[in-house]
């Protein structure tokens, strides 16, 4: 019954594979995100999809890509990793109310490590 | 440019005793602000929230207080037990948006 799911848990890879990250929510939720973590601890925002749309898309190499089958899922591709991509990437789901503070819900995190 | 901060990257309570942690904003135009629990090898979990419009919120024995003057807001848990130590991630949303920014989080360690 988990409510936002990550696979894998753990990957690493060497640079310049490519690889994905999928996530899925079983929560009714209209909106998704990906989450990076890095070294200093900071969680950033990378992409929100509501709907199956892309609504934000920070500043973020194009190198990943985001794609979503369906409002129940959010795939993370990326392409040629490099070194600085290691970290930990988290998806979240939320329920966008017209008052826009509904809760995020998180996943678990996969974490990347790039050799 | 870090607009939520949390300055002290860890706190040591007794168990029974209150921990406060802080956080520090810049963004004048944030109006609603969170905080998220998270476990080692767990994603963040929410906690609690405040609007700016009160300046105090009770969940049992959590309490988080907000300062908008001195753009500071503040969780206090009363009485710490051991399985609160996790890190509190203390997050911030601006009117007309729905991302939070967080802050870098602060490890919590309670001690029996």
């Amino acid at each position: 019954d988990t409510a936002v799911s990550q696979t894998p848990k753990y990957l690493v890879t060497q640079m310049g594979n490519d690889k994905s990250i999928k996530c899925e929510q079983n929560l009714g939720h209209d909106t998704m995100y990906w989450y990076k973590q890095d070294s200093k601890k900071f969680l950033k925002i990378m992409f929100s999809y509501n709907n199956k749309e892309l609504i934000i898309n920070e500043t973020v190499p194009n190198r990943f890509s985001p794609k979503s089958p369906d409002k129940a899922h959010l795939n993370l591709h990326i392409n040629s990793l490099e070194l600085g991509d290691s970290a930990v990437y988290f998806c979240a789901s939320s329920q966008v109310a017209s008052g826009g503070t509904d809760t995020q819900y998180f996943g678990p995190g996969t974490r990347l490590t790039v050799l | 440019d870090q607009q939520v901060k949390q300055n002290s990257p860890s706190l040591s309570v007794q168990e029974g005793r209150i921990s406060i942690l802080n956080c520090d904003y810049t963004n004048s135009m944030f109006d609603y602000f969170l905080w998220y629990k998270k476990y080692p090898a767990e994603g963040p979990t929410f906690l609690i929230s405040i609007s700016s419009i009160k300046d105090k919120n009770e969940d049992g024995r959590f309490t988080v207080f907000l300062n908008k003057s001195a753009k500071h807001l503040s969780l206090h848990i009363v009485p710490s037990q051991p399985g609160d130590s996790a890190v509190y991630f203390c997050a911030a949303i601006s009117g007309g948006s729905y991302i939070p920014t967080f802050g870098r989080g602060t490890s919590l360690i309670v001690h029996p």
